[in-house]
């Protein structure tokens, strides 16, 4: 069965520091990857996906992502984080031509001021 | 707002009780999908529908779980004789869905989701 792992459960940086969530999938074929945000006390949205083409995709607020398929990995980064960026992180994973979201467990992001 | 809704937002039940969450997706939208979500986890796949056929159902269904999307609009989830066990988030979402494997299908938009606490 797919399955979806985030390394890092809680992180906590300060304003304008580095950021690098992993995730890594367990699916031998094709997908189409993930990162959903949600920010306190809001619903899930779409931070960026990957579907085809470059590995490297860039999503709203700043956030980016490398898809490394020998790694079966799809990483999260931001270069310089705000106190606004304190939320919950999950990546998804899709099989190509299946319906369902597989996600991970989630990591939460504190980002103190 | 033209984004996925859900109601109720929150619900408070006794154990044994049945209840019923409704959602309604983005009215362009021939796929909608249910998940749960506990606290500190993702949110778990149960069932999706293209228009009004349920093409999958996870195995965390279990027979008191029942979903219907009768006229391939809005749906309704309904739990028969709930258990503290299913106090969950229940979350919808809607994509559109085509042959195309491009982004604009099969991005998933999410609702807000209803909390259930079953005492």
């Amino acid at each position: 069965a797919q399955s979806v792992s985030q390394h890092n459960h809680h992180v906590i940086l300060s304003e304008a520091a580095s950021l690098e969530l992993g995730c890594n999938y367990s699916y031998g074929g094709t997908v189409n990857l993930f990162w959903y945000v949600q920010y306190p006390g809001q619903h899930l949205q779409l931070l960026l996906k990957y579907f085809s083409g470059d590995p490297l995709v860039k999503g709203i607020k700043g956030f980016e992502a490398e898809f490394i398929k020998s790694k079966f990995s799809f990483n999260l980064r931001k270069p310089s984080v705000q106190w606004s960026d304190t939320a919950e992180y999950f990546c998804a994973v899709k099989v190509r031509g299946g319906g369902k979201l597989i996600f991970g467990q989630g990591t939460e992001l504190s980002v103190k001021p | 707002d033209t984004g996925v809704s859900q109601d109720p937002r929150h619900k408070i039940t006794k154990r044994g009780q049945n209840v019923t969450f409704r959602c309604d997706p983005i009215s362009e939208h021939n796929r909608l999908y249910w998940y749960r979500q506990t606290l500190g986890q993702g949110p778990e796949f149960l069932t999706y529908f293209q228009n009004e056929a349920q093409l999958e159902k996870s195995r965390l269904l279990s027979d008191r779980f029942s979903a219907e999307r009768p006229k391939g609009s809005f749906s309704t989830l309904e739990i028969q004789r709930t258990e503290q066990g299913d106090s969950a988030m229940y979350l919808c979402a809607s994509s559109l869905a085509g042959t195309s494997e491009s982004s604009s299908y099969n991005e998933q938009f999410f609702g807000p989701g209803t909390r259930l606490t079953v005492l």
